[in-house]
């Protein structure tokens, strides 16, 4: 059974503060990663894919992977309240076809 | 329209109805999923779809029949169902190609009464 692990929170942060959101999977061949964020009652937005080793930056958002460690987080600078959301993690996975296997998602509030 | 388009939005059924949930892409993607996400639960996936051609049916149960006429459609059709299958139904679509991520649509909002 494949897995990915996500710590369900919800992490509180205050604004401003740097959000770090973590997700271990069990699949080692596995070469995709995504997150998405999900707003209460809406349905999963995708914000950053990372495909090798290190670190990818967009904006506030940081994604780091480490395969051998089997594990990737997200790292949000400069938290706002708009931020407080359900961050999903996703790792790609071939199988009888290419899909993605989600984590039950973390929620993170951003207290003002 | 862009992007992924789902219908309806909310739909409230008794346990003897027959009814479909559609979606609809406009990304020209060739893969096509259905996910149900219950509370507190993982995204689970129920169906892909590659090329039109069902490629995967997680063990889920009859009483959901999906349906894909071409690569930018997909329906799921329900009959029969369970209280247990209130949930939020969601379609997303992708290249198939290793390691392309999935765009959602906004979802159903399933209730059996």
């Amino acid at each position: 059974q494949k897995e990915v692990e996500q710590n369900s929170g919800p992490l509180s942060v205050p604004e401003g503060a740097i959000a770090s959101l973590n997700c271990t999977y069990s699949d080692r061949v596995s070469q995709s990663f995504f997150w998405y964020r999900q707003y209460s009652g809406k349905s999963p937005e995708l914000i950053m894919s990372i495909y090798s080793n290190g670190d990818k930056e967009d904006g506030r958002f940081t994604a780091q992977l480490n395969k051998a460690s089997q594990y990737v987080s997200l790292l949000i600078r400069d938290s706002q309240p708009s931020d407080s959301a359900t961050y999903l993690c996703a790792v790609g996975l071939m199988d009888s076809s290419y899909k993605l296997i989600f984590g039950s998602g973390t929620r993170l509030l951003v207290r003002p | 329209e862009t992007g992924v388009t789902q219908t309806p939005r909310h739909l409230v059924m008794g346990m003897t109805n027959k009814k479909s949930l559609k979606c609809e892409q406009h990304l020209g993607h060739n893969a096509m999923y259905w996910y149900k996400q219950s509370a507190k639960k993982p995204l689970e996936l129920m169906f892909v779809y590659n090329f039109k051609e069902q490629t995967e049916n997680n063990s889920v149960p009859s009483r959901f029949s999906p349906e894909c006429p071409n690569s930018s459609h997909l329906f799921l059709h329900l009959h029969t169902l369970q209280p247990e299958d209130s949930a939020l139904y969601l379609c997303a679509s992708s290249q198939e190609d290793l390691g392309q991520p999935q765009h959602f649509g906004d979802g159903t909002r399933l209730s059996i009464l």
